[in-house]
């Protein structure tokens, strides 16, 4: 079974500042992939990044960056500097096995991030 | 087209009228989804197609009746809803047995039942 656990359930921030939302993740499978999403208050979910367990290069994109470890099973997400418009829920997801006929997400429960200006 | 359109965005409807929920995407994806959520929680599966054929339903009341007339579009019958049906509903598409791709979400209808 695969579990996804979002220990923050909210955080405040003043704008500009760093920002890091954890993820720790539970998976049998030796190979797995991990997304991060972010639902803004009008309620679309948006992709922000897929990574696989093959690969623990920590990926930066832009104000973004994540830090994958498997040692710890954790797939952490950063903001910098961040900004009003980063206030949203973010969830950690684990999609199912590949090839599986389980279509199934696993959802963490989301950290609701606020950005105060 | 990378995106998935719901519609209607809000609907507000009573607990004795018929109601539908529209969903299309024109990504190829050939499996899509429907997702409940509430408020302060994370999207909950209702039910998922996979090449135009329902495949997996979540014990969802029968009140939701889904529908998957072609490859590009997804129905959600609605019927004699309760007010605890009130969420945000959310449609969704993949490539079928590829999800580690990734799934791409529209933008949700809150529906309101009163």
């Amino acid at each position: 079974a695969q579990k996804v656990t979002q220990a923050q359930t909210e955080i405040s921030v003043v704008e500009k500042e760093d920002v890091t939302l954890d993820c720790v993740y539970e998976t049998r499978d030796t190979t797995y992939y991990l997304f991060w999403y972010k639902q803004p208050p009008s309620g679309e979910l948006v992709f922000l990044i897929r990574r696989n367990s093959f690969d623990e290069q920590n990926e930066i994109s832009g104000r973004y960056s994540w830090n994958f470890q498997k040692s710890t099973s954790s797939f952490n997400f950063t903001i910098t500097a961040s900004q009003v418009v980063d206030s949203a829920v973010y969830f950690c997801v684990t999609p199912p096995q590949s090839g599986g006929s389980n279509y199934k997400l696993t959802f963490g429960k989301g950290t609701l991030l606020t950005v105060n200006p | 087209d990378t995106e998935v359109t719901q519609t209607p965005k809000h609907l507000v409807m009573g607990m004795t009228n018929k109601k539908s929920l529209k969903c299309e995407q024109h990504m190829g994806h050939r499996a899509m989804y429907w997702y409940k959520q509430k408020a302060k929680k994370p999207p909950e599966l209702m039910f998922v197609y996979s090449y135009e054929k329902l495949s997996i339903n979540e014990s969802v009341p029968s009140r939701f009746s889904p529908e998957c007339p072609n490859s590009s579009l997804l129905n959600l019958h609605l019927h004699a809803l309760q007010p605890e049906d009130s969420a945000l509903y959310l449609c969704a598409s993949s490539q079928v047995g590829r999800g580690n791709y990734g799934y791409t979400f529209g933008s949700g209808t809150r529906l309101t039942v009163v």
